[in-house]
């Protein structure tokens, strides 16, 4: 019974560079919620999703930042032309029901933009 | 806005000793309230929740009462293990759509 997978688990890109961060969540779980933990900070909350749906995005960055969770396959976070700010721990996480505060996470990607 | 506060860590312990981790909320309305755990090289695990004012949530000896006077949600355990050794996330939920709003964490450190 597989839990939420992220990967890579590190990912080293150098500035200008696209980031692309993959989230299967637990199966039966149509949900996804995307966190970033920047350094010696708590995690921000970012965009939530569901299948072929995005339903809040208000965390996400104006620019540079995208995310999709296709009817198929994982969901995604793409980063383009990354910065050193983008470094930090990217969480994702699932849940089965809507609206639900019973999120279960990810082991997380660490993205370091050299 | 929404917004979580936690003591600040490293907190060093001896095993089985009492264990404090303070966290204040700010918020509108009535949220849900928990408290997560990361062990290291893993992802959070929800350690324990209240929903409403005065509930207390407990797990794995730990425990924490949802103070809506105080605005506080304060973790304890009574004797810590070394296996307790995480960093512990209070957080909030105001309900709408899901979205966790966490602390900034706090590491806990238990020696043997």
């Amino acid at each position: 019974n597989a839990g939420v997978m992220q990967n890579p688990r590190h990912l080293v890109r150098r500035r200008g560079q696209e980031a692309r961060l993959r989230c299967s969540p637990m199966k039966g779980h149509s949900h996804v919620y995307w966190y970033r933990q920047l350094p010696e900070e708590g995690l921000k909350f970012m965009v939530y999703l569901q299948k072929e749906n995005i339903i809040d995005e208000s965390g996400m960055p104006k620019e540079r930042f995208s995310a999709e969770f296709p009817k198929e396959g994982p969901s995604i976070l793409r980063i383009q032309q990354v910065v050193r700010g983008d470094s930090a721990a990217y969480f994702c996480a699932s849940s089965e029901q809507r609206d639900s505060h019973e999120q279960y996470f990810g082991p997380g990607t660490r993205l370091t933009v050299t | 806005g929404n917004s979580v506060t936690q003591m600040e860590g490293p907190v060093t312990l001896s095993e089985e000793a009492f264990l404090t981790i303070n966290c204040t909320y700010t918020a509108t309305g009535y949220p849900s309230l928990f408290w997560y755990v990361q062990y290291p090289g893993e992802g959070l695990q929800l350690l324990l929740k209240a929903t409403k004012a005065d509930d207390k949530g407990s797990n794995k000896g730990f425990e924490a009462t949802y103070r809506k006077e105080t605005t506080s949600f304060h973790l304890e355990k009574g004797s810590v293990q070394v296996s307790d050794s995480a960093v512990y996330f209070c957080a909030l939920s105001n309900n709408q759509g899901g979205k966790l709003i966490f602390g900034q964490g706090t590491e806990l450190s238990v020696k043997p």
